[in-house]
């Protein structure tokens, strides 16, 4: 079964800064790898994901770089804001084709922006 | 994308008694998926919802414990039968397209077992 290892574990930038989220995977037999925003009582939501033919993702202020020789995927939040305090999830497939659309998930990261 | 629908949102169950999940797409999905996330914790697969045929279970999870059906291409339920407190968590089932990769997830089930 696949492992994701995400880290790390929480994050506190302050508002304007830098949030940085790392994971990595072991194999895999699909390359698609999304990042999810999760806020209390609410279910996960798609922030943004990478079909690695590119090495590096950008929507708004968030970032996807993806190093598939480290098997290492990252996000960044720039100009982090008040608003993107939440738990942010990596998730990679499967590692057999029969795994089609399944996803395992990292442990999560609490981010938590103060003013 | 697809918007995903759950009930109920919340319950409060007794011990040894099962409640039924009900997920509805609003569009048709090629996979759907049910996942168990115990607060402050990251997510696990319990199952995919085939349609019109058994569900596919991981490990550690068994069909007498979670039945599922997918009667169509947009609905899917999932029971949680003989309830513990072990049971306590947020139960979320998620549609997958099968074009685009992208995973869509409802806004889950928070279910207490007394």
């Amino acid at each position: 079964q696949q492992q994701v290892k995400q880290s790390p574990q929480s994050l506190i930038v302050q508002k304007g800064g830098i949030s940085i989220i790392n994971c990595a995977y072991e194999n895999t037999a699909f390359d698609y790898f999304p990042w999810y925003q999760q806020f209390p009582g609410k279910g996960p939501a798609l922030l943004i994901a990478i079909r690695p033919d590119v090495s590096e993702k950008k929507e708004g202020r968030f970032t996807i770089s993806f190093n598939k020789s480290a098997k290492q995927f990252s996000l960044h939040i720039m100009d982090s804001q008040p608003g993107d305090s939440a738990t942010y999830f990596c998730a990679a497939p499967g590692v057999t084709t029969d795994s089609w659309g399944k996803l395992q998930f990292g442990a999560g990261t609490q981010v938590v922006v103060t003013p | 994308s697809a918007v995903i629908s759950q009930k109920p949102s919340r319950d409060i169950c007794q011990r040894g008694t099962s409640l039924t999940i009900q997920c509805q797409v609003d569009s048709q999905v090629t996979m759907m998926f049910w996942y168990r996330q115990q607060p402050g914790q990251s997510l696990t697969l319990i199952a995919t919802a085939n349609q019109g045929s058994e569900a596919t279970y991981e490990s550690g999870f068994v069909i007498d414990k979670f039945p599922i059906s997918r009667p169509n291409l947009t609905f899917s339920t999932l029971t949680v039968s003989n309830m513990s407190p072990e049971d306590s968590s947020i139960y979320l089932c998620s549609g997958w397209g099968g074009k685009s990769y992208e995973q869509y997830f409802g806004p889950g089930t928070r279910l207490t077992v007394t």
